[in-house]
């Protein structure tokens, strides 16, 4: 199956930048499909954290951003925090497969 | 507010089938869609399928076809999933998730899971 590819890991200092990829390809990402991003904290349900590449919801910090450029897209997180220690997943949907696509996932250390 | 709420836990054994609800409230149910996601233990994300609420209309990911029923009570404001023909590697946590629509949209709510662990 079709997936999107993060880093298994990355990790930082409080107050520091971290950045996530995902990486897909032409039938997802590359054929210009929006990528969301979602912050999963340990034994939560994901929650919505970017929406269309590159939007905030409600309530969301100006610390999470995110951004997209031919078959890849990237999370980035400035001033990290100890809250912001979680999973990260992107998704996007598979014209391929006809079906959403979640990536690999991210666990960010602080 | 809006607020997805799902079914309790089951432990069911291989073979049986599994269906567990999700209750919308805060917003009306035919105007979403509502999909489903299964999260295996320590493992990623996984999108099932989902249900047009509006007329019932449904989709499944390739890999569960023909396991798998979705369906919705507009009267309850709830929808369902079932999962048939249960294995072992089906134990996880099951998520119910709104969207606006297909293709495009982000799953902007998700109900708490439901963890299923198959056993005998």
């Amino acid at each position: 199956q079709s997936v999107l590819t993060q880093p298994p890991s990355v990790s930082g200092a409080p107050g520091q930048r971290v950045t996530i990829s995902c990486t897909g390809s032409s039938s997802n990402i590359g054929a210009d499909y929006d990528v969301h991003w979602y912050q999963q904290l340990p034994g939560t349900a994901p929650k919505l954290l970017i929406y269309g590449n590159s939007n905030r919801p409600s309530g969301v910090p100006d610390r999470f951003s995110g951004s997209k450029s031919g078959t890849s897209a990237s999370l980035a997180i400035t001033g990290l925090q100890a809250e912001d220690e979680a999973d990260y997943y992107c998704q996007a949907y598979d014209s391929s497969l006809s079906a959403y696509v979640f990536g690999t996932g991210t666990k960010v250390t602080v | 507010q809006v607020h997805l709420v799902q079914s309790g836990a089951e432990v069911k054994e291989p073979g049986a089938s599994v269906k567990i609800s999700c209750k919308a409230s805060g917003y009306t149910l035919t105007n979403y869609a509502m999909h489903w996601v299964r999260q295996a233990p320590g493992q990623r994300l996984e999108w099932m399928g989902w249900i047009n609420a509006v007329d019932g209309s449904t989709f499944s990911s390739q890999r569960f076809q023909g396991r798998v029923t979705i369906s919705r009570d507009t009267s309850a404001n709830t929808v369902y999933m079932e999962l048939r023909s249960l294995r072992s590697e089906d134990t996880a946590v099951f998520y119910c998730a709104r969207s606006r629509g297909y293709s495009a949209y982000e799953f902007d709510y998700w109900g708490q899971g439901t963890l299923v662990t198959v056993s005998s």
